[in-house]
């Protein structure tokens, strides 16, 4: 068990269903991430909070949207979603900024999205 | 291009043998280096940090050549529990982590 939680650990869910997927984390990091990871592919960074300031990657469809209430969760609202959104979706945290210290980032055991 | 490339292999390791694989990067200014490693349908999780004189962890080596911009990473007497992908990971002059997509390794007994 590592200390980021993520749910649900599976999803599926409809073209024009609303879902959002959860992130904890234990650790007093200051800072979280969301990454999507396709097959075969290198993980795409999506959203960074780090001390409560949203990084936004350009290249995200506004269909998904962020939501970081405090330090300890991160959420990632999801709807209308296409088929290709279907993917392994990651959280992460970091003590620092970029997960540049010692112990790097903390991934969550993600979230296996599957769009119908 | 791509800022990280690495070969997606499989690399096919006998038990106890020796395997070493590597991982280029484009942004001649990156910082920092990481290797994590992810088991199947598992989150990525930090093997090693890479440092400018090469690092060792137990049976893991890793060098850095800023010269011909890339990393590797060498794994001697492999163990059955070896068998993962590896993720190359450079913190880039923007200071964003950018990640490979993977060597995998299967050691077979």
């Amino acid at each position: 068990e590592t200390g980021v939680t993520q749910t649900p650990r599976h999803l599926v869910m409809g073209m024009t269903n609303k879902k959002s997927l959860k992130c904890e984390q234990h650790l007093g990091h200051n800072a979280m991430y969301w990454y999507k990871q396709s097959a075969k592919k290198p993980l795409e960074l999506m959203f960074v909070y780090s001390l409560e300031e949203r990084v936004e990657n350009n290249s995200v469809p506004s269909r998904f949207s962020p939501e970081c209430p405090n330090s300890s969760h991160l959420f990632l609202h999801l709807h209308t979603l296409q088929p290709e959104d279907s993917a392994l979706y990651l959280c992460a945290s970091s003590q620092d900024g970029w997960g540049t210290g010692d112990d790097g980032y903390t991934f969550g055991s993600g979230t296996r999205l599957t769009v119908v | 291009r791509k800022e990280v490339e690495q070969d997606p292999g499989p690399f096919n390791v006998p038990e106890g043998a020796t395997v070493a694989f590597n991982c280029t990067y484009s942004n001649s200014a990156s910082q920092s280096f990481f290797w994590y490693r992810q088991d199947c349908r598992k989150e990525p999780k930090l093997l090693m940090s890479v440092y400018s004189s090469g690092n060792e962890d137990g049976r893991f080596t890793a060098q850095l050549n800023r010269a011909s911009q890339y990393i590797s990473l060498l794994i001697r007497d492999s163990k059955l529990s070896d068998s993962a992908t590896y993720l190359c990971v450079v913190l880039d002059s923007w200071g964003k982590l950018q990640f490979g997509a993977g060597t995998q390794v299967v050691v077979t007994p």
